[in-house]
Formats: structure tokens, sequence, C-alpha cells
């Protein structure tokens, strides 16, 4: 099976504009989380998609945002960007089980000038 | 609220002496737990998991981890390091009412030649 993809791998963007990110899950996963991870901040979590629907959500202003469509791939948005959303933005999937593993892909680097 | 704490922001070894990486969780019930591992630039990778099956848990590389209920920890062990094992390693929780991870601060391993 593939695993996730994420794209773009590389981004760099200026203060104000906003962003899309896309991540593709494994085959069959219909789950799908996306975290923030900086230096100072660790792993942080943004928000949990099942079955196109957001099912759990972190404690991060409104300006991210996502969504899940019907074949699971997911997209999350950053609108008007800060130099402190520079990160790498980590995308998993899983199956919808509690000790089900969940799946990373390689992130994309988002750098914001 | 559920947490994971993991103590040591930074742990250094050297190169054929034992690792040990410590996750300690506060949960009500019974837990899934998690280590994961994360090469620089990369995504998160599983090393292990604990689903209430054996207490004593056999990971890739080397890894195994030991969930002991009475002192609430999931504390991660290698005998022998090598210097492939320098990363940052991730401890997760999860609880069987609620499919999110909580994530520890994680701990970067180097490996001293």
């Amino acid at each position: 099976k593939a695993g996730v993809t994420q794209t773009p791998r590389y981004l760099i963007k200026t203060r104000g504009q906003q962003v899309t990110l896309s991540c593709s899950p494994i085959s069959g996963h219909r789950s799908v989380s996306w975290y923030q991870q900086t230096p100072g901040q660790g792993l942080q979590f943004l928000f949990e998609y099942f079955s196109e629907t957001q099912r759990n959500k972190g404690n991060f202003p409104g300006r991210f945002s996502g969504r899940q469509f019907s074949n699971s791939r997911s997209e999350m948005n950053v609108s008007t960007l800060e130099l402190g959303d520079s990160a790498l933005y980590l995308c998993a999937s899983s199956q919808d089980r509690p000790g089900d593993t969940q799946y990373f892909g390689p992130g994309t680097r988002l750098t914001v000038l | 609220a559920q947490s994971v704490t993991q103590l040591g922001s930074h742990v250094s070894v050297s190169e054929g002496a034992l690792v040990l990486l410590r996750c300690n969780y506060s949960s009500s019930v019974p837990p899934y737990l998690f280590w994961y591992v994360q090469y620089p630039n990369q995504g998160l990778q599983l090393l292990l998991k604990y689903t209430s099956a054996a207490t004593l848990v056999k990971g890739i590389n080397g890894f195994e981890a030991e969930f002991k209920k009475s002192e609430t920890s999931f504390h991660l062990t290698k005998p022998s390091a090598h210097m492939s094992d320098a990363a940052e390693y991730f401890c997760a929780v999860r609880v069987n009412s609620n499919y999110q991870l909580i994530w520890g601060a994680g701990t970067k391993l180097i490996i001293k030649p």
C-alpha cells in the first residue's frame, strides 16, 4: 500500500497570504489528523476528520481550517499567514479503532516571510 | 484530562550503552500507548504500541517498552545504542472514548561515539 502523501513538501509564503496543504491518506483509512510541529511548541494537534466531519479540534485560531473529501483526502487551509505559522505540518491517517496506528506523511515545511 | 510527560527533552548516551527514554501518562481508564520516532526532516514512524495485550512490547530497531499500570509508565528501552538511533522520540496516549492522540513533548536522543 502507498503511504500517506502530502503536497507540497515545501512552501514559502509571505505574511497575510493564505495557503492550502493537501494530504492523501493510506487507502482504506477514513481518519485524517493534522499537526503543527515547531521547535518551540513541539507537536501540536490541529484537527481530526472522519467521514468528512471534523471529529476533534485542537486549540488553534479560526485562521486554521480543514476539510475532508468523500475519498478521505484532506486539505488544511491557513488564512492571513503570520510569521509564527512557519512550521512543519504533518498529516496522519488511521483506521477507526482507538488502538489503531496513526501513519504519518513526510510533512509540508511552510516558511512565512 | 489526559496528559503525557516525557522526562528530559534531551538524553545523551554513548554508543553501545543502554537507552532509556521515560514516559508517564495520566489516564483514569486503560489507555493505548504509542512510541514514535522522528528522524530529521521526516514524518513520525511508529516504533511500538501497547493495546492491552502483553505488558512488554517489542518494536522495531531493537526497541521495547514495558507498560506498568501501577506506575502509569511506558518507558522505552534499547540494550545497546547505535549511532543510527539518534532521533527524536515521542510518546502518545489514547483512551477508548476519544480518538485523539495526546502527545508528549518529545525527547531528542543523542548518541556519543
